[in-house]
């Protein structure tokens, strides 16, 4: 099915350690994001990309990396794990059209850091 | 930054019964689109409103954007159990950027 596929579904990590959280597009669509989702706190935009080559700083980059080598696929890197990362992450895509028509969202990677 | 309240945080309610829930902002949006989120899953995109005043209507839910661009509601008829799960409100600001809301967790009892 066309959609945003995100891996892994769950993951537990070591304080310190790094990994990447693999999001993959089928539908074509220029604009890709990753938010963490916490408890109270809604969704929050860790960084974004309109294209491949470009990506963006959002509301809370601090330990986190990405990169936008396909239009396809947009990896989000934790740097060195902290449990403050502790969250739900969505990867979400989108037409980049100027209206905007929202978002498909992948079904998550839930990070636990100890 | 922008931010979106939404309000009630939560909601529980019977079957059959009407139900509003409030998007709220001190900023104007360029659109505004709401959500809905199923545990274990990623939001869905319910609807998108861009003009001030704009009422859309999906069956049995009603949306409407302030005339300011600053609000918005979303209303449900007769609720049912599939209605269940976590609401959210997005702001547009005139790019792909969105600022999300913090979410009604709704709760349909049978």
């Amino acid at each position: 099915n066309a959609g945003v596929t995100q891996t892994p579904k769950f993951q537990v990590l070591k304080t310190g350690q790094s990994m990447t959280l693999q999001c993959a597009q089928d539908m074509n669509h220029e604009y890709m994001s990753w938010y963490r989702q916490d408890p109270g706190m809604g969704l929050r935009l860790i960084h974004y990309s309109v294209g491949a080559g470009i990506t963006d700083q959002g509301e809370v980059p601090n330990g986190y990396n990405v990169s936008r080598s396909t239009t396809e696929d947009f990896p989000l890197r934790l740097l060195s794990a902290a449990p403050s990362q502790t969250s739900v992450y969505f990867c979400a895509s989108s037409y980049s059209r100027g209206v905007f028509y929202g978002y498909t969202f992948g079904s998550g990677t839930r990070l636990t850091v100890v | 930054t922008q931010l979106l309240e939404q309000s009630p945080q939560f909601l529980s309610i019977q079957e059959g019964e009407n139900l509003t829930v409030y998007c709220n902002s001190s900023s104007v949006f360029s659109s505004l689109q709401w959500y809905r989120q199923e545990p274990g899953e990623g939001p869905v995109l319910l609807v998108t409103v861009v003009t001030g005043g704009e009422v859309k209507k999906l069956k049995r839910l009603t949306f409407q954007f302030g005339d300011a661009r600053k609000d918005s509601s979303l209303h449900i008829t007769a609720a049912q159990p599939g209605d269940t799960g976590l609401y959210l409100c997005a702001g547009g600001d005139g790019n792909e950027k969105l600022t999300f809301g913090t979410g009604t967790r709704l709760t349909i009892i049978p």
